[in-house]
């Protein structure tokens, strides 16, 4: 099964600037997923990252906000823009890892905005 | 919106089997019933899925009634390390549709 290697775990940022969150899947997957979850939460869908094609954004997400790349089948990137304590959340990628089988997960970012 | 309801919160004895219940009424022909936990401060763990039969894997057992409007995860001898969020989700498989997510069920196991 597929295991996503997500970066950094935490961070602690000033508000105002941007933070990219790495994540690189052991096997080639078509789609990868980004996730918020605001403390106490459930996840919350932020966008679909096709290998070759723009992100899909969620209502309420924004590509200016939120930008994604996804360059290989294996690795993307979420970066979190012009930062607000808002944005205080844990971000999480995800993978499929087959038809028919469930979704894996990184272990999370989990970021606070001073 | 999800399309599943659970009881918010569950406790059960250790060594105890922990049954969780979810309801999925308005679930499609073509959805699968899938579930994951969430242990503190980690990503969500696949557990198990099924579409209409019984399944059982190394982590759990999921029943589904014959009607496919509910279903119940067991884990046959609950552990501490099995405290965790626990998410009942309906989808059709494959990589284009997303998992959306209601507010799952915090199993607390209790020595």
């Amino acid at each position: 099964s597929a295991v996503i290697s997500q970066k950094p775990s935490r961070d602690i940022c000033q508000r105002g600037t941007s933070l990219t969150i790495q994540c690189q899947v052991d096997s080639q997957v078509t789609m990868m997923f980004w996730y918020r979850q605001q403390p106490g939460q459930s996840l919350t869908l932020i966008a679909t990252a096709n290998q070759g094609s723009e992100a899909t954004y969620e209502s309420g997400f924004v590509i200016d906000k939120f930008p994604i790349s996804r360059p290989n089948l294996t690795f993307s990137t979420l970066t979190v823009s012009n930062m607000s304590p808002e944005d205080s959340s844990i971000y999480l990628c995800s993978a499929e890892r087959g038809v028919d089988y469930g979704y894996t997960f990184g272990s999370g970012t989990r970021l606070t905005v001073v | 919106d999800a399309k599943t309801t659970q009881p918010p919160s569950m406790d059960c004895a250790e060594g105890r089997a922990a049954n969780l219940p979810c309801n999925h009424s308005t679930i499609s022909g073509n959805e699968y019933v899938y579930w994951y936990r969430q242990i503190h401060s980690q990503g969500p763990q696949y557990i198990i899925h099924g579409l209409k039969n019984n399944e059982t894997n190394e982590m759990a057992s999921l029943i589904i009634t014959e009607d496919r409007k509910s279903s119940t995860l067991i884990l046959p001898h609950a552990t501490l390390r099995d405290t965790a969020v626990y998410y009942c989700i309906v989808r059709v498989a494959g990589s284009n549709y997303q998992l959306i997510w209601g507010a799952g069920t915090k199993l607390i196991i209790k020595p």
